[in-house]
């Protein structure tokens, strides 16, 4: 079945950097985009980024634009999303979504995720 | 960026109740919204995609409707495993953006 397994998680001072991974089983990985959406305590659902099947296309949230990047290895079946630059209003679990289908938008949905990890960031 | 607007923002209800959330586009988005379903600490389920067809495995009492701005989720008969939380989101265009939730809550 398919499964999505964020890890990378943890407690960091602001301005330091994270790195999430997300490993995809159970599916044909490069068919599908992945996104990442974060959830601070308590609070709604917020999108991050996305990145293409093969790589070459991402978007991301203003709020995090130049100072977050995300990669994928296809080779592997991940997907990576470095964070650098932290801020304490980056607190928050981060899940790892598939993109549903390879028609745009429709992809712009999300129909797989995994459990989410949570990174803190505090001094 | 589209700004998604729903409500209410809590709702409660008893088992068997009809139960309506609307969520409001700040422009147009055809029919490129989503519904989901989250609970405390689980990761949110696709529920309603395209405003109104019915993610596989997600019992037929859920229904969406709407295009343009004006989206609804319906549940026809609630059941106990149904409290939890919604979200809209809308696919139109990035940044993708999500509703702020609605609480279902039991009455």
């Amino acid at each position: 079945q398919v499964q999505l397994v964020e890890s990378g998680g943890g407690v960091v001072q602001p301005g330091r950097s994270l790195r999430l991974s997300c490993a995809a089983s159970g599916f044909t990985f490069t068919t599908y985009p992945v996104h990442w959406i974060r959830q601070a305590p308590g609070k709604g659902l917020e999108w991050v980024a996305v990145i293409s099947r093969d790589g070459r296309t991402e978007h991301f949230a203003d709020s995090v634009k130049g100072r977050f990047t995300i990669s994928r290895d296809n080779s592997k079946n991940a997907v990576y999303l470095q964070m650098d630059s932290l801020r304490p209003e980056d607190t928050a679990v981060y899940f790892c979504a598939r993109g549903m289908g390879d028609i745009l938008p429709q992809t712009r949905f999300f129909d797989s995720w995994g459990q989410g990890t949570l990174a803190t960031v505090s001094s | 960026d589209i700004q998604m607007t729903q409500s209410p923002s809590s709702v409660s209800a008893s088992v068997g109740d009809r139960v309506i959330i609307t969520c409001r586009a700040s422009q147009d988005i055809s029919s490129w919204l989503a519904w989901y379903q989250q609970k405390p600490g689980k990761a949110p389920k696709l529920l309603i995609y395209t405003a109104s067809s019915l993610q596989s495995g997600v019992p037929s009492r859920f229904s969406g409707s709407g295009s343009g701005t004006d989206f609804t989720l319906t549940i026809s008969s609630l059941q106990p495993e149904d409290f939890a939380t919604y979200y809209c989101q809308q696919a139109n265009s990035y940044p993708l953006t999500f509703g702020g939730g609605t609480k279902v809550e039991i009455k």
